[in-house]
């Protein structure tokens, strides 16, 4: 069982708005920033939001990120098809004295 | 181009040993702590071990029990995990992983992953 828990799946059509939540704990989340990434089929996953909602170079606007308390959510905005993907939430956990992950949700895009 | 390149996974039996290695190009590997990762089909993404840079401290997974040992060259841009007493829940694809350095210690560059098989 994964420390951070996700939805196993989410689903919307084009265009649509989709979020996905993760939920923690005062050891990880309730105390450090949570970063998600998204991993497509047979690749390795690739940094999509870091610092709870900043987003690296490349990646498009529509991917926004949020935080409150001991749970996190992933908003995907204009959802697209190429947008089908598992997404990971992550953060460190103070207590373990390293990162904690969700155990992925699966976006499919109708 | 900034990349992780592993190698050193394959198929060993229970109770062995086996030495996975991460070679870094593309970016100043010295200045930065790295991780490794691994992913199972069952259990999802799993850290494993951070070295900092300069080799200052390490870090393990509580559920690793001491058997793993991290370790890197920085001259040679290199970046390793021996792994010993390797049991079937050591099977996954292990991912050498950057971390960007940032509060969050977010991985901002993975590697393509090797696979370790652990079977009799």
């Amino acid at each position: 069982q994964s420390v951070l828990t996700q939805p196993p799946s989410a689903s919307g059509t084009p265009g649509q708005r989709v979020t996905i939540s993760c939920s923690g704990s005062s050891s990880n989340i309730g105390s450090d920033a949570v970063n998600w990434y998204q991993q497509f089929p047979g690749t390795a996953p690739k940094l999509l939001i870091y610092g709870n909602h900043q987003r690296p170079s490349g990646v498009p606007a529509r991917f926004s990120g949020s935080k409150s308390g001991t749970s996190a959510s992933l908003a995907i905005s204009g959802l697209q098809s190429e947008d089908e993907a598992v997404y990971y939430c992550a953060a460190w956990d103070d207590s373990l004295n390293g990162p904690v992950f969700g155990g992925g949700t699966q976006l499919t895009v109708l | 181009e900034e990349q992780l390149v592993e190698s050193g996974g394959g198929l060993v039996k229970p109770g062995g040993s086996l030495r996975l290695s991460c070679e870094v190009s593309g970016f100043p590997f010295s200045y930065y702590s790295m991780h490794w990762v691994r992913q199972t089909p069952g259990k999802g993404l799993e850290w494993v071990s951070l070295i900092t840079s300069g080799s200052r401290n390490t870090y393990y997974a509580v559920s690793l029990r001491g058997r793993f040992t991290i370790s890197r060259d920085d001259a040679k841009n290199s970046l390793s995990l021996q792994m010993n007493s390797l049991s079937a829940d050591d099977t996954a694809v292990y991912y050498c992983v950057r971390d960007q350095g940032d509060p969050s210690r977010s991985f901002d560059l993975w590697g393509q992953g090797t696979m370790v098989t652990v079977s009799s």
